[in-house]
């Protein structure tokens, strides 16, 4: 059972644009929500986190919104250069005791000239 | 400042071979965690371990063994390799403590082909 849901599965951007990639859990256990950013044929990279007792977190270009009482969270990238053109997964840290994460399927980001 | 890595970066091989992925960490990371990455399913834990000799199942663990004998290294061994092993396999580890254990580093990752 998935229980990291992200959409959408891919999206294409102007440069100069903004794009918004979505996610929502299930699990209130979830104490930890981290981005991951991946370029082709390199492992996936921490990009920025947030915790559920903050509802945004802004570094550079990139945002983090989130909604606890919704259950979800989002990434904006304001902005948006090719540069930034990778494959973006969200994930949720399982809660104390626990140093797993569980990742959504990713979003396959283009961003166009 | 190696980091993580993983060897061999590429592998083919054939259905029913034994295959061994190498991992190895140079921070000291007390969690060590091994993905599977395809296409429509994103990222899927297969094993993790919590120190050496401690190690347990993940989402995906059916066809694969694992081992921790020295903290700086994870090797991920498939026993008899078929082709829905066909995957690129990445590394992670974590620090053992505090807001920033969370945080995963990966690996660059090993291409598998299972003929």
């Amino acid at each position: 059972q998935q229980q990291v849901k992200q959409s959408p599965q891919s999206l294409i951007v102007q440069k100069g644009g903004i794009s918004i990639i979505n996610c929502a859990y299930e699990n209130t256990a979830f104490d930890y929500f981290p981005w991951y950013q991946q370029f082709p044929g390199k492992g996936p990279a921490l990009l920025i986190a947030i915790r559920p007792d903050v509802s945004e977190k802004k570094e550079g270009r990139f945002t983090i919104s989130f909604n606890k009482s919704a259950k979800q969270f989002s990434l904006h990238i304001m902005d948006s250069q090719p540069g930034d053109s990778a494959t973006y997964f969200c994930a949720a840290h399982r809660g104390a005791g626990s140093y797993q994460l569980t990742f959504g399927k990713g979003t396959k980001l283009s961003v166009i000239p | 400042d190696a980091g993580i890595t993983q060897s061999p970066r590429y592998k083919i091989t054939e259905t029913g071979r034994q295959v061994t992925l190498m991992c190895h960490q140079t921070w000291s990371h007390s969690y060590m965690f091994w993905y599977r990455q395809d296409l429509g399913h994103g990222l899927r834990l297969i094993y993790y371990s919590a120190a050496a000799d401690i190690t347990d199942k993940g989402e995906v663990p059916d066809g694969y063994v694992v081992s921790r004998s020295k903290t700086e290294n994870f090797p991920l061994t498939l026993e008899s390799a078929t082709r829905s092993q066909t995957s690129v396999y990445f590394c992670a580890s974590s620090a053992l403590a505090g807001r920033e254990g969370e945080t995963q580093y990966f690996g660059p990752g090993t291409r598998l082909l299972v003929l």
